[in-house]
């Protein structure tokens, strides 16, 4: 099975950085996602690692240690339209993606 | 070039009932994901359909099934739908098996609500 953690909720000041963290622990691991979902509306891709090491693109960075399990998404220079779900996604087994509970995250002024 | 389209976008049914919902993935996109999003959780993986063949599911009961048409769209069916069915089920569709680096593309879902 999978069992990916993140915490529930986040609260971060605009134009702050917030990292938010991921745990996961899962069986034929093939890459990490995160995806961003405004309240009501699709995912959608934010970032993907599969080796470790940091991926940066704009104000937006991942990280992945596959073997502590471990990923974070690092939000840079906060403005108020970042303040949705993100969601860390694993794929894993037959290539299915499986996501955690997401976490929910406030940019307040 | 029109991204995952789902209908309808919103449906409200009986407990007893049954219902199918429709998804139409990215033209040339050979694979499409089912997921239930309840409020306040991550999506839950239901079915994954490549080439017309189910390649992966979840963990849910034998009343959800889905098929994949030869055009590669899908229809997601649950039958004797109960309270705890309400929630937004969301479609995803990928080129291949989601080898990709971006994953999937998800379309916006289609929000149940069982009375």
């Amino acid at each position: 099975g999978q069992n990916i953690d993140q915490p529930t909720e986040m609260t971060a000041t605009e134009g702050a950085i917030v990292q938010i963290n991921c745990t996961y622990q899962t069986s034929g691991f093939n890459g990490l996602f995160w995806y961003q979902q405004h309240a009501g509306e699709a995912p959608t891709f934010l970032s993907y690692n599969v080796l470790d090491g940091l991926e940066e693109k704009g104000r937006f960075s991942s990280f992945l240690s596959r073997s502590k399990g471990y990923s974070y998404l690092l939000l840079k220079e906060l403005q108020m339209k970042d303040s949705a779900s993100y969601l860390c996604a694993v794929r894993a087994g037959a290539n299915n993606l499986f996501f955690g509970t997401g976490t929910r995250l406030t940019v307040i002024p | 070039d029109a991204g995952v389209t789902q209908s309808p976008t919103h449906l409200i049914k009986t407990r007893g009932q049954h219902v199918t919902l429709r998804c139409s993935p990215i033209s040339g996109h050979k694979s499409v994901s089912w997921y239930q999003q309840v409020l306040g959780q991550g999506p839950q993986f239901i079915f994954q359909y490549y080439e017309k063949e189910e390649r992966g599911r979840g963990n849910f009961p034998d009343r959800f099934s889905a098929r994949q048409f030869p055009n590669y769209s899908s229809e997601l069916n649950v039958n004797a739908l109960l309270l705890g069915d309400s929630a937004l089920y969301l479609c995803a569709s990928s080129s291949a098996l989601g080898l990709e680096s971006y994953g999937y593309t998800f379309g916006s879902g289609t929000r149940l609500t069982v009375v």
